[in-house]
C-alpha cells in the first residue's frame, strides 16, 4: 500500500538549533505532500503544503520544506527552534488527484530544550 | 469564518454501549472525513462524505458508520463499543474540489473514552 514514513518518533533540539524532520513517500508518481502539527489536546493545524507548485515551500511559524523527487522526500525543517514549536508533527499526503483519503505518517514528536 | 465544530469535546462510555460524534465542517466545505488517532495506531482514516455520499471507506469494523446532511455536518456512529476504541476521533473538512490544493482543516476533535 502506498504510504508515507517519518523516521524518528522522537526528536529532541536545543533552543535556537536547527530542526529537521524527515518524511520519506512511497510512489513513483509525485502525490501531493502536507505537514501537520499537533498540541496537546488538539486537532490538526496545517503547516505547509506541496502541490508541484514549487519544490522549496514555506510555511507558517518559520518552518520550510523542500520536495525532493530523486528521494522521495519531503523534510520539513527550521532554522532555530523555539520552546513554542515542542508539539507532534505529522507528515501527510494524498495520491492519485485526490480521489484517495489523506494518509498520515505515524508522527514524530519535537521535544525543545531550553 | 468559524473552523470546523466537533461535539461533544469529551465523551465517557460503558462497554457495550453506541456512540454518536458530530461534526460541523467550515461553511461552504462539502467535504467531511474522519479519523481515529491512537498512540499505538496513529492516525487511522475512518470514512470520507461529499454531498451526503460516502466516498472513500478506510479500514474498520460495521460497527462504525457515519452519514453527512445536506447542510454537510456529519455524524459518526459506533454501536456496541469496545475498550479499543477508545481514542481521539478527528473530523476535517475541505471544498472537495480542492484538496489537494487546499488541503484539510480539522477540528479539535472528541475525546472518547470507553470503560
Amino acid at each position: 500500500a502506498q504510504s508515507v514514513t517519518q523516521l524518528g518518533s522522537h526528536v529532541s533540539v536545543s533552543e535556537g538549533a536547527l530542526v529537521l524532520l524527515r518524511c520519506n513517500y512511497s510512489s513513483s508518481v509525485p502525490p501531493y505532500l502536507f505537514w501537520y502539527v499537533q498540541y496537546p489536546n488538539q486537532g490538526l493545524q496545517l503547516l505547509l503544503k506541496y502541490t508541484s507548485a514549487a519544490t522549496l515551500v514555506k510555511g507558517i511559524n518559520g518552518f520550510e520544506a523542500e520536495f525532493k523527487k530523486s528521494e522521495t522526500s519531503f523534510h520539513l525543517t527550521k532554522p532555530s527552534a523555539h520552546m513554542s514549536d515542542a508539539a507532534e508533527y505529522f507528515c501527510a499526503v494524498i495520491y492519485n488527484s485526490g480521489n484517495t483519503p489523506l494518509v498520515f505518517g505515524k508522527g514524530t514528536r519535537l521535544s525543545v530544550i531550553a | 469564518k468559524a473552523g470546523v465544530t466537533q461535539t461533544p469535546r469529551y465523551l465517557i462510555k460503558t462497554r457495550g454501549q453506541q456512540v454518536t460524534l458530530s461534526c460541523s465542517p467550515i461553511s461552504g466545505h462539502r467535504s467531511v472525513s474522519w479519523y481515529q488517532q491512537t498512540p499505538g495506531q496513529g492516525l487511522q482514516f475512518l470514512f470520507e462524505y461529499f454531498s451526503e455520499t460516502q466516498r472513500n471507506k478506510g479500514n474498520f469494523p460495521g460497527r462504525f458508520s457515519g452519514r453527512q446532511f445536506s447542510n454537510s455536518r456529519s455524524e459518526m456512529n459506533v454501536s456496541t463499543l469496545e475498550l479499543g476504541d477508545s481514542a481521539l476521533y478527528l473530523c476535517a473538512s475541505s471544498p472537495l474540489t480542492a484538496i489537494t490544493n487546499y488541503g484539510y482543516t480539522f477540528g479539535s476533535g472528541t475525546r472518547l473514552t470507553v470503560v
